[in-house]
């Protein structure tokens, strides 16, 4: 079975601040995946990432893939009370009997206060 | 990107009844579904994965008598939570994918809210 482990679980901080979320794993995947979700509502995919050292940058989000494509990182800078929400990474599994499906991390619940 | 639509976004029922939720994929042909469950401020947790015509895939622990999965159409997937009870109650939610590779992206639906009294 493949864990992916996210922390922080919670954060709490004051907009403008920057952060940053990390997703870790013993497994490596073929992809991996962060999503924003607002409560009552399916969550929305910010970006994906697929070649080991990949970065992408999204406005003030910059995402990472660490070279063995098992961990990642998730950077905001100058946060800003609308980027309020849960903050999920999810591998995407490539062999065997779980491939195609997705492992999701325990989520990020993210509060900025103005 | 592609639409998933849920229905019903929100349901309530009695304790011992059964309650079908709808998933569809509105502009594109979904080879596979997965559904998901929620728990509040929780992260998603896989219940199975069906393919078009074929029997759904349950993850370990989950009870396949008691979440009914159809996935009769490229474009429609059902999951039904029979006799339920109040511990079924959850955030229900399901995505839809059309590719063949690991890494095709699964769209996501809105979510059923489920409670059960």
């Amino acid at each position: 079975t493949q864990l992916l482990e996210q922390s922080p679980q919670f954060l709490s901080i004051q907009e403008g601040e920057n952060l940053t979320v990390y997703c870790n794993s013993s497994s490596v995947f073929s992809s991996l995946q962060w999503y924003r979700q607002e409560p009552g509502e399916g969550p929305v995919l910010l970006v994906t990432v697929v070649t080991g050292g990949e970065v992408k940058k999204l406005k003030r989000l910059t995402f990472q893939f660490g070279d063995a494509r098992k961990d990642s990182s998730l950077h905001i800078t100058a946060a800003q009370p609308g980027d309020t929400g849960l903050y999920l990474c999810a591998g995407a599994n490539a062999g065997g009997t779980s491939y195609g499906k997705l492992t999701f991390g325990q989520g990020t619940i993210l509060t900025v206060h103005p | 990107g592609a639409v998933v639509s849920q229905h019903p976004s929100r349901v309530i029922c009695k304790s011992g009844t059964s309650v079908k939720i709808e998933c569809r994929s509105l502009d594109f042909q979904a080879t596979t579904m997965f559904w998901y469950r929620q728990f509040p401020k929780k992260s998603l947790m896989l219940m199975a994965t069906s393919n078009e015509g074929s029997k759904a895939t349950y993850e370990q622990g989950v009870e396949k008598d008691k979440f009914l999965i159809n996935h009769a159409s490229l474009t429609l997937s059902t999951l039904t939570v029979t006799s339920a009870h109040p511990e079924d109650s959850s955030f229900y939610i399901c995505s839809a994918s059309g590719g063949l590779r690991a890494n095709d992206e699964q769209f996501f639906g809105p979510g059923t809210r489920l409670t059960v009294l």
